[in-house]
């Protein structure tokens, strides 16, 4: 089954740096790859999406880029803020494989100093 | 506020006991999916529904089952429950198949 790796386990960086979080994963059938922050207490919220047809997406200070021959993709936050601090999780699926099930990696702890 | 809402928020028990935990998803949701949380583990699929019917099961113990109701809430049931259930459970919610799934904000269990 699909197996996704996630590093660093944690990162830190001084406001207004940027982070970078990689992942790999192993079912080379994946096509779906979601970004989830989850903060203290709260359920992991979708930050930014891709899908297996383009090769990278931005939305405002997030990026994501994927290379499906190397099977790994990547969360790019810019201009880091004190409030991107939490825990943020890779996943991948094969919506079209029969089962929509996410499998996610372990998480990145970010810590962005003021 | 994702729009899932789930019950309890905490909830404390005994070994062996059985628990139900529930989760209303997104208006307009008919796919709906636990995850377990754990230190160990990380998250973890567990298994998903689709208006009223099992879609898919990931690692789901037999001491555990779930089902939707015809207004598309789901319930997660624990039974003989031992200390290593312990973790957060999350509720996630998609409009249909291979779409976005939007977390609830998750039930604590913790087993003494």
């Amino acid at each position: 089954g699909e197996n996704v790796e996630q590093h660093p386990s944690t990162l830190s960086v001084q406001e207004g740096d940027s982070a970078v979080i990689k992942c790999t994963y192993s079912d080379s059938a994946s096509n779906y790859f979601p970004w989830y922050k989850q903060e203290l207490g709260k359920g992991p919220q979708l930050i930014i999406d891709i899908r297996s047809n383009v090769g990278e997406k931005k939305d405002q200070r997030i990026a994501v880029t994927l290379n499906k021959t190397a099977k790994h993709f990547s969360l790019h936050i810019t201009e880091t803020q004190p409030e991107d601090s939490a825990v943020y999780f890779c996943a991948a699926s094969n919506p079209q494989g029969g089962s929509e099930k996410l499998v996610f990696g372990k998480g990145t702890k970010l810590t962005v100093n003021p | 506020d994702s729009g899932v809402t789930q019950t309890p928020k905490h909830l404390i028990t005994a070994t062996g006991q059985r628990v139900t935990l529930r989760c209303s998803p997104r208006s307009g949701d008919l796919s709906v999916y636990w995850y377990q949380q754990s230190l160990d583990q990380g998250l973890q699929f567990l298994i998903q529904y689709y208006n009223g019917e099992e879609r898919a099961k990931g690692n789901i113990l037999e001491r555990f089952s779930a089902q939707q109701f015809p207004d598309l809430h789901s319930e997660l049931n624990l039974s003989s429950l031992e200390l290593g259930d312990s973790a957060l459970y999350f509720c996630a919610s998609s409009v249909g198949s291979g779409e976005t799934q939007y977390f609830g904000p998750g039930t604590r269990l913790l087993v003494l």
